[in-house]
């Protein structure tokens, strides 16, 4: 069964930065997300990526946060100068064209030291 | 944004016993998912449940979207069964709201 894969499963980094966090969705997907949750919090939307462009994000996605799908497969998350604050696991999920449910990666946890 | 609660927070289970995982909106959503977060924080898709009765196995959910409320059914409950279940509607571009989740140890 096609699935959500992400890489690194962990990083670890010292403040100021930069990151590049990976994933690949499940093919023939149309629909990105990313988000994130801290450790012992509930998960938080960032962003929603249609179409090659940003469709939608949350204020937590400030100027520090971008996100890319540099080809046809992969879709990315850069946080470029990183904060004690960012350590969290962060999840990539896809959905397809033709309903509107999330599939979920099984998350970069990401450390800030 | 859309306010998600779950209740209850946290819920001993005997193995064996049934329970139910509840999840309120306080607002209408487009989409509504159940997902359970295993030991290693994967988020494992149980339900894509808008609306309707659905049954996995052990596990059934049921969405009452006019009432904006989830109901989790877990029978016969076993110690797999363990770690959070998360609730999540869907507003706006189907970005997901979460709850805080519902804490779950089943006891041998």
């Amino acid at each position: 069964e096609p699935e959500v894969t992400q890489t690194p499963s962990h990083q670890v980094t010292q403040m100021g930065q930069e990151v590049i966090l990976r994933c690949v969705p499940i093919s023939n997907h149309l629909y990105f997300y990313w988000y994130r949750q801290i450790l012992g919090q509930k998960v938080e939307f960032l962003v929603s990526f249609y179409n090659n462009e940003i469709s939608e994000k949350s204020e937590i996605f400030d100027d520090q946060f971008s996100v890319e799908r540099p080809d046809g497969s992969n879709f990315t998350l850069k946080i470029r100068s990183t904060k004690l604050e960012d350590s969290a696991m962060y999840f990539c999920a896809s959905e397809p064209w033709d309903y509107n449910e999330q599939f979920f990666g099984p998350g970069t946890r990401l450390t800030v030291l | 944004g859309i306010q998600v609660e779950q209740s209850p927070p946290d819920l001993i289970l005997q193995e064996g016993a049934n329970s139910t995982l509840r999840c309120n909106f306080s607002d209408s959503v487009n989409n509504l998912q159940w997902f359970h977060q295993n030991p290693w924080g994967q988020l494992i898709n149980l339900f894509y449940i808008p609306s309707g009765t659905k049954q996995n196995g052990r596990l059934s959910a049921t969405t009452v979207a006019t009432e904006r409320y989830s109901l989790l059914y877990i029978s016969s409950s076993q110690t797999t069964d363990s770690g959070v279940y998360f609730c999540a509607g869907g507003y706006g571009n189907n970005r997901l709201a979460f709850g805080k989740g519902n804490q779950v140890v089943v006891i041998p």
